[in-house]
């Protein structure tokens, strides 16, 4: 089956950094993908992971074991407006173009 | 970031009614995916669309369900005959062309069944 876990809530502070983890088992793997999802919004794309390993884009940061079927979002430098849910999404197979399979993502509340 | 528009933004429905929902990818792009997200739960891959055929489609997309690019730059999502548990955003994605083919979402359409 196809299965993606990641922590239901968490908590920062303003200027903090926080680490979502997000675990996957899934029956084929073409790459993961972290999305933001305000409330009430569409998700908007943040990083994509194919490779072991580390892939940084300005205060967001995703790693990738695909030996151990991990990954997190750190997130550096905490901004009131990064208050949202964060979603892990894995690639299932069938080439580049595959459907995502998503988590049901971690709401993270940002306080002052 | 690829631009994906979505109309209406809030449909209503009875239930049994038949509703369309469209897509209007403002750039050419190959694949495109119609996901679904009930309140408060995941979202959920539907269909996608590759080439003007279905590509790949979920358990959800039972044969209430049809996906139509009439137009060839419209994209529509069709449910024959509505039910309350079809109420859910229904999302728009279009896949970018490169290394990673990242899905690029729509602002979505609120379904609403009564």
């Amino acid at each position: 089956g196809q299965n993606i876990d990641q922590p239901t809530e968490m908590t920062a502070t303003e200027g903090a950094i926080v680490q979502i983890n997000c675990t996957y088992q899934t029956s084929g793997f073409n790459g993961l993908f972290w999305y933001q999802q305000h409330a009430g919004e569409a998700p908007t794309f943040l990083s994509y992971n194919v490779l072991d390993g580390l892939e940084e884009k300005g205060r967001f940061s995703s790693f990738l074991s695909r030996s151990k079927g991990y990954s997190y979002l750190l997130l550096k430098e905490l901004q009131m407006k990064d208050s949202a849910s964060y979603l892990c999404a894995v690639r299932d197979a069938g080439g580049s173009q595959g459907n995502l399979i998503f988590g049901k993502g971690t709401k993270l509340s940002v306080k002052p | 970031e690829p631009e994906v528009t979505q109309t209406p933004s809030h449909q209503v429905t009875q239930m049994g009614q038949e509703v369309i929902l469209r897509c209007v990818p403002i750039s050419n792009h190959l694949y495109f995916y119609w996901y679904r997200q009930i309140l408060g739960q995941k979202v959920e891959f539907l269909v996608s669309f590759y080439n003007n055929e279905i590509s790949e489609k979920s358990e959800i997309f039972d044969d209430q369900f049809s996906v139509e690019r009439p137009d060839g730059s419209n994209f529509t999502l069709k449910i024959r005959s509505t039910k309350l548990e079809d109420s859910a955003m229904y999302f728009c994605a279009k896949a970018l062309a490169g290394s990673s083919y990242e899905q690029y979402f729509g602002p979505g359409t609120r379904l609403t069944v009564t």
